[in-house]
């Protein structure tokens, strides 16, 4: 089936750790997105990559990390550097045609707890 | 991209349609307009997207006035399983970049 498969599903973290969230799509699109979500909040763009070898810095992007060496992949790093890394995190990718981004499709999500 | 905002919650009956209403008064000549809706614990979902007047598909509707700077999801007849967040974030195609704000809570009751 196609779609988005982030892992892993929970993770647990010691302060000072860096941890790496998976994002995998099988859809062959083009654009990939991470996402943040904190309890009872909207989604903030932490990074974005329009294509491969390519991102953008999202609104939150401090303390992250991100890399874009194929197409289907786009790991995030919580480094240490990141203050309150305690949230949900979703991953999207899309196909954009020339008017618009096209419809996202997102992941399940990863859900982060720094103990 | 332009700020958002929508109406913290909304509650509603089943067999009811629901209207929820997005402002975005700054919203730019290259940003169009789409909806999500979200249960808890999964990522959102597409519902509906546009640029102006109005668009319906299979399961909403979406109307967007000249001046582009609100736009209304229509949910006719709402069920139960309708109970979500909804959102409105604004894409530009200029950047890629897809904003999502506070969304609206909608419940649905029995």
């Amino acid at each position: 089936d196609g779609g988005i498969t982030q892992s892993p599903k929970y993770l647990f973290r010691k302060e000072g750790q860096n941890v790496t969230l998976s994002c995998e799509q099988n859809l062959n699109h083009d654009a990939m997105y991470w996402y943040r979500q904190d309890p009872g909040q909207g989604l903030r763009l932490i990074y974005y990559s329009q294509i491969v070898n390519d991102f953008q810095k999202g609104d939150i992007a401090e303390g992250y990390s991100v890399s874009r060496e194929k197409k289907e992949s786009f790991p995030l790093t919580v480094t240490s550097a990141q203050k309150n890394p305690t949230a949900f995190y979703l991953c999207a990718s899309s196909n954009p045609s020339g008017v618009s981004t096209g419809e996202l499709f997102f992941g399940e999500g990863s859900r982060l707890t720094v103990l | 991209l332009a700020k958002t905002t929508q109406p913290i919650s909304m509650d509603s009956y089943e067999g009811q349609e629901v209207n929820i209403t997005c402002s975005h008064n700054n919203i730019a000549t290259n940003d169009y307009i789409t909806w999500y809706q979200q249960f808890p614990s999964q990522g959102p979902r597409f519902i509906i997207q546009g640029y102006k007047t109005k668009v319906t598909n299979e399961v909403a509707s979406l109307f967007i006035p000249a001046d582009r700077k609100s736009s209304t999801l229509s949910l006719p007849r709402v069920s139960l399983s309708d109970t979500a967040v909804y959102y409105c974030p604004l894409g530009s195609s200029n950047t890629g970049k897809l904003i999502f704000g506070q969304g609206t809570t909608l419940q649905v009751k029995p």
